[in-house]
């Protein structure tokens, strides 16, 4: 089946720092691949999205490239910001379509803490 | 903008209570779901519907029933409340469409003694 794997956390990096959060997939074929983001007391909302290989998504400052040959959909921003600080989840479409589309598998999800 | 709106923010119940955790959309989202979040563990997906009664079985549905009796609204049902089922209950709306996003509400937090 799908799955989603993300590099643990928590990470903690300084207000200006580079952010690389890792994120690789399995799954048969070629899912859609996001980004999502849950800030303290809301729900999770759309950072980013990409729907092929070598599409690159991108928002906010925030940026992800899906390369098929490493199953792999890495979040990157090259300045964070405190307000940056949140749990940011991977994951991937369900290939089935019809009533599926919108099923998405998420993975474990990584705390950012960004300080002054 | 979409909103969906889940009843409540916070709710502790005891073992072998009857829970009713309800969620509505205001968008006319064909897609529901109910997702819990667990520390480490991510999003796992109970139950989706794709129409009114309409359902289907997620990932890990034991324990939990759905209503789907309105367009708008999506219901999660524990028939008798454990304390394993102790998490974040987070419910979401969608178009059925390649590549839609889903709109998630701001979640309920479920505590059973």
């Amino acid at each position: 089946g799908n799955s989603v794997t993300q590099m643990e956390g928590p990470v903690t990096l300084s207000e200006e720092a580079f952010l690389t959060i890792n994120c690789t997939y399995t799954a048969t074929g070629y899912p859609s691949l996001f980004w999502y983001v849950q800030y303290p007391g809301e729900g999770l909302q759309l950072l980013l999205k990409a729907t092929k290989a070598d599409d690159k998504g991108s928002n906010k400052g925030f940026e992800a490239t899906y390369r098929k040959e490493t199953t792999s959909f890495h979040l990157e921003k090259g300045s964070v910001q405190v307000s940056d600080s949140a749990v940011y989840f991977c994951a991937l479409s369900d290939l089935a379509g019809g009533t599926s589309y919108g099923k998405l598998t998420f993975g474990q999800g990584t705390i950012l803490t960004v300080h002054p | 903008d979409v909103k969906v709106t889940q009843s409540s923010r916070y709710l502790v119940k005891r073992t072998g209570e009857k829970v009713f955790l309800e969620c509505v959309q205001d968008m006319d989202h064909e897609n529901m779901f109910w997702y819990r979040q667990d520390p480490g563990l991510g999003l796992r997906l109970i139950y989706f519907s794709y129409d009114v009664k309409m359902k289907e079985k997620g990932d890990i549905p034991e324990g939990y029933s759905v209503s789907r009796e309105k367009k708008e609204r999506f219901s999660l049902i524990l028939e008798s409340a454990s304390t394993n089922q102790t998490s974040m209950y987070l419910c979401a709306s969608s178009l059925i469409r390649p590549n839609e996003k889903l709109f998630f509400g701001s979640g309920t937090q479920l505590s059973v003694l």
